[in-house]
């Protein structure tokens, strides 16, 4: 079946400028996170969504950064006034949310996000 | 929250060696130890988890070890081939969805390089 997708690929902006990335979770998974990695570096959590409960907003760097889940589904991460260091693959995934049950998570191919 | 730190940060092998990559977690109600396995300009994808209840687990050339006392586990690769040349991230966490939600701490991960 379809794994989770992400769009666009790459987004080349410019500096203060607004970037809005989509991702697409696997049909059924309630749960949805997203993650940033650096040029050569580990994976950094960013927000997570499960289901109709608050979001875990822990891992926004900034206040520039906010996320939005429709429906359950669609996912926006937006990064406002985008600054350099803002450069970052941005990750998203997706798992189900059993109870009691340890859920994979299902990486999407990632946005390349460059601030010029 | 969760420090995640593994060891080392980059290995070069040459083809068919053996090679051991060491995670270390400060949670001790981690319970649920996945491998993630992220080639050149790829997604992570999940290669081999265990779970606390069990010491070692095997799938083919890859295996895990776990010491719950000492909150460590390590990667086993045997008879390393080119195309396990990738980036390892090890995520420690606590499995059940209600106990801590479900986002990853990801260790910083580890550059391994297999020569021919």
């Amino acid at each position: 079946g379809a794994g989770v997708s992400q769009s666009p690929s790459n987004k080349v902006t410019e500096k203060g400028k607004d970037v809005e990335l989509r991702c697409d979770p696997i049909s059924g998974h309630t749960a949805l996170y997203w993650y940033r990695q650096s040029l050569g570096q580990g994976l950094e959590f960013l927000i997570y969504f499960q289901g109709n409960s608050a979001p875990d907003k822990s891992g926004l760097p900034s206040d520039r950064f906010s996320a939005e889940r429709t429906g359950g589904s669609v996912s926006t991460l937006t990064i406002q006034r985008t600054q350099q260091e803002d450069s970052a693959v941005y990750l998203c995934a997706s798992s189900l949310a059993r109870w009691s049950s340890y859920n994979e998570q299902f990486f999407g191919p990632g946005t390349r996000l460059t601030v010029l | 929250g969760e420090n995640v730190e593994q060891h080392p940060s980059t290995l070069s092998v040459q083809e068919g060696d053996s090679a051991v990559i060491k995670c270390t977690y400060s949670d001790s109600a981690s319970n649920y130890f996945p491998w993630y396995k992220q080639e050149l300009g790829k997604r992570p994808q999940l290669i081999i988890d265990i779970r606390s209840n069990v010491g070692e687990k095997k799938d083919q050339r890859i295996a895990v070890t776990l010491n719950k006392t000492a909150k460590h586990f390590s990667l086993h690769i045997t008879e390393t081939q080119p195309e396990d040349s990738a980036v390892y991230f090890c995520a420690p966490r606590r499995g059940q969805i209600k106990a801590a939600g479900n986002k990853l701490t990801f260790g910083g991960g580890t550059r391994v390089l297999v020569k021919p």
